[in-house]
């Protein structure tokens, strides 16, 4: 069935160090797929979307490109603040059966110091 | 424009005891999921809503319930609390089939005791 890998956290970086977090995807067809983050406390927040391979989803200085050829779909950023310590979720569309509903990875802390 | 809301926020409850959680979708948006994000399973879809019938269901029991009803909004019943069903319940909705981005509520946070 259709999957989401997520690595692993907590990542912990310091205040405008780069960011990477990896998300690689199993699935039939060509699903979309979506970051979204978690602050405490509340519910998902999408922070971008791409729905066809090569797209680049961007938002807040975040992007993604949405591989085919390697399944992935790595979140990025060049320069974290404090305000991005947060719980990032990668997930897909399962279009099965008509469904759309969501599969999630596991969801990566990333806590930023001052 | 309004986004998904969820009551209650919080619920306290004893093992064995019922529950119901309420959902109301952007206005226009006919479909409504749930999720549970229980600590450590990660987040699991629980049951698919669209115009007012149970299109799919997640691995869940079927002491886990709900119905949509006509203005769209959608309850989400669990019976016979077990400790285990203590989590955050997510409701999301999604316009219309041919647009498959979901907008997810707050959550509302079911301790069972």
């Amino acid at each position: 069935g259709n999957s989401v890998t997520q690595m692993e956290g907590p990542v912990t970086l310091s205040e405008e160090a780069f960011l990477t977090i990896n998300c690689t995807y199993t699935a039939t067809g060509y699903p979309s797929l979506f970051w979204y983050v978690q602050y405490p406390g509340e519910g998902l927040q999408l922070l971008l979307k791409a729905t066809k391979a090569d797209d680049k989803g961007s938002n807040k200085g975040f992007e993604a490109t949405y591989r085919k050829e390697t399944t992935s779909f790595h979140l990025e950023k060049g320069s974290v603040q404090v305000s991005d310590s947060a719980v990032y979720f990668c997930a897909l569309s399962d279009g099965t059966s008509g469904t759309y509903k969501y599969i999630f990875g596991t969801g990566t802390r990333l806590k930023v110091l001052a | 424009e309004a986004g998904v809301t969820q009551s209650p926020t919080h619920l306290i409850k004893t093992r064995g005891q019922q529950v119901t959680l309420r959902c109301s979708p952007i206005s226009g948006h006919t479909s409504v999921y749930w999720y549970q994000q229980a600590l450590g399973l990660g987040l699991q879809f629980l049951l698919w809503y669209d115009e007012g019938e149970e299109r799919n269901r997640g691995n869940f029991p079927p002491r886990f319930s709900g119905r949509q009803f006509p203005n769209y909004s959608s309850e989400l019943n669990v019976n016979a609390l077990e400790l285990e069903d203590s989590a955050l319940y997510l409701c999301a909705s999604r316009r219309d089939p041919n647009y498959n981005e979901q907008f997810f509520g707050p959550g509302t946070r079911l301790t069972v005791l």
